[in-house]
């Protein structure tokens, strides 16, 4: 595709459930990004993905949360026994090193804990 | 570590009016600045970035920025508003490979 795409768009989820949360990169970038947007604020950077590896992985707030990206494209956020708190926009980015160069977003995917 | 802060979390401005968002960063090092626009329910879009070529950059729809060193600034300008730049505003630093965004300003467009 043109763009970043994130799915699902929304996510509704009974407290303590598993989710996975799906970004398709633009085509040939290798740096991919995860972030999260709580209301009100600007997006947190979670993890950054250099090819198939994690290379910084210190924005995770917790053991709860893991990411993959297995073939160096497509990559899943799994989060586990979700809690009220992890509800927020997660946001997935691309970019073509990774390296102070721009990112592309995708629209993101609204998790909400109930 | 690198920082910004926006001033600011909501701008009102008039159709036709100066814009002028405000971004302080703080940065160890020769800093990379970005502008980010969220319109509702949609990602993230460039405006545009700076990358230590020329401290006054232009980026798309008319918006420009100047990087001032001495004041730790890089504010978003627009001559004249129009209603369709009703959007939330995000400043970022460059942190090696990440991005650290500020809190973020809205701005409303009245007509």
């Amino acid at each position: 595709g043109a763009g970043v795409s994130q799915t699902p768009s929304n996510k509704v989820t009974e407290k303590g459930k598993y989710v996975e949360l799906r970004c398709d990169p633009i085509s040939g970038h290798t740096a991919l990004y995860w972030y999260r947007q709580s209301l009100g604020q600007g997006p947190e950077f979670l993890i950054y993905f250099q090819g198939t590896g994690a290379a910084d992985d210190s924005g995770l707030p917790n053991d709860r949360f893991f990411a993959v990206r297995p073939e160096g494209s497509v990559s899943t956020l799994k989060i586990q026994r979700t809690e009220r708190g992890d509800s927020a926009v997660y946001l997935c980015a691309s970019s073509p090193t990774g390296a102070n160069t721009e990112a592309f977003f995708g629209q993101g995917t609204r998790l909400t804990v109930v | 570590a690198q920082s910004v802060t926006q001033l600011g979390s909501h701008v009102s401005v008039s159709e036709g009016a100066l814009v002028l968002l405000r971004c302080n960063y703080s940065s160890s090092v020769p800093p990379y600045l970005f502008w980010y626009v969220q319109y509702p329910n949609q990602g993230l879009q460039l405006l545009l970035k700076y990358t230590s070529a020329a401290t006054l950059v232009k980026g798309i729809n008319g918006f420009e920025a100047e990087f001032k060193k001495s004041e730790t600034s890089f504010h978003l300008t627009k001559p004249s508003a129009h209603m369709s730049d009703a959007a939330e505003y995000f400043c970022a630093v460059s942190d090696a490979h990440k991005l650290v965004f500020g809190a973020g300003t809205i701005l409303r467009v009245k007509s």
